[in-house]
């Protein structure tokens, strides 16, 4: 049973333009939803995380947006730019204690 | 920032062989590693839960006898995988829980090894 739904599985977006993923989840224990940015051949780097006591989290250019209700999340990357094309991981887990579940995956091309 | 380090990046052994796989957290001591394995152009999946003086947790379907984990030291997990075949080349990823901060806690990637076994 996969606890976190991802979508979509790739995504292209012109320079400049606004990237958006998304996430959902199952279990309602589950109470920090990180992303995750990976590069070929490299380990995942934490981007941006939230926790259900806020809708909305920004640094930067990544915002999260977060549904407790709707158990969804979902990240935007604002003025997407070449050097952001990754594969980028939504997850879940418990207080961050617990393993990370992840999502499978949206691989971004951002086209120049 | 916290750093995770592994070592090797990159091994390549002869099937039925052992490769042992080290995980270093190199400026903070985690008391939890993570052990994870990703195939090509999929997602990272959990192989096992490290603790600190004590025995892996490991999931289902994961072979404990195979994916040997021993975290002896607060900074130091190390993943043995013997008898490597074919089918055990993978990208493993290990992660270490640094501490409690606004209640939650951070964990950190190691930028991963690559096994290939022939």
């Amino acid at each position: 049973q996969q606890q976190v739904k991802q979508s979509p599985q790739s995504l292209i977006v012109q320079k400049g333009g606004i990237s958006i993923i998304n996430c959902a989840y199952e279990n309602t224990a589950f109470d920090y939803f990180p992303w995750y940015q990976q590069f070929p051949g490299k380990g995942p780097a934490l981007l941006i995380a939230i926790r259900p006591d806020v809708s909305e989290k920004k640094e930067g250019r990544f915002t999260i947006s977060f549904n407790k209700s709707a158990k969804q999340f979902s990240l935007h990357i604002m003025d997407s730019q070449p050097g952001d094309s990754a594969t980028y991981f939504c997850a879940a887990s418990i207080r961050g204690g617990t393993a990370l579940i992840f999502g499978k995956g949206t691989t971004l091309s951002v086209s120049s | 920032g916290a750093v995770v380090s592994q070592h090797p990046s990159w091994v390549i052994c002869k099937s039925g062989t052992s490769v042992k796989i080290e995980c270093r957290s190199l400026d903070f001591q985690a008391t939890t590693m993570f052990w994870y394995r990703q195939f090509p152009k999929q997602s990272l999946m959990l192989m096992a839960t490290s603790n600190e003086g004590s025995k892996a947790t490991y999931e289902q379907g994961v072979e404990k006898d195979k994916f040997l984990i021993n975290h002896a030291s607060l900074t130091l997990s190390t993943l043995t995988v013997t008898s490597a075949h074919p089918e055990d080349s993978s990208f493993y990823i290990c992660s270490a829980r640094g501490g409690l901060a606004g209640g939650t806690y951070e964990q950190y990637f190691g930028p991963g090894t690559r096994l290939t076994v022939t």
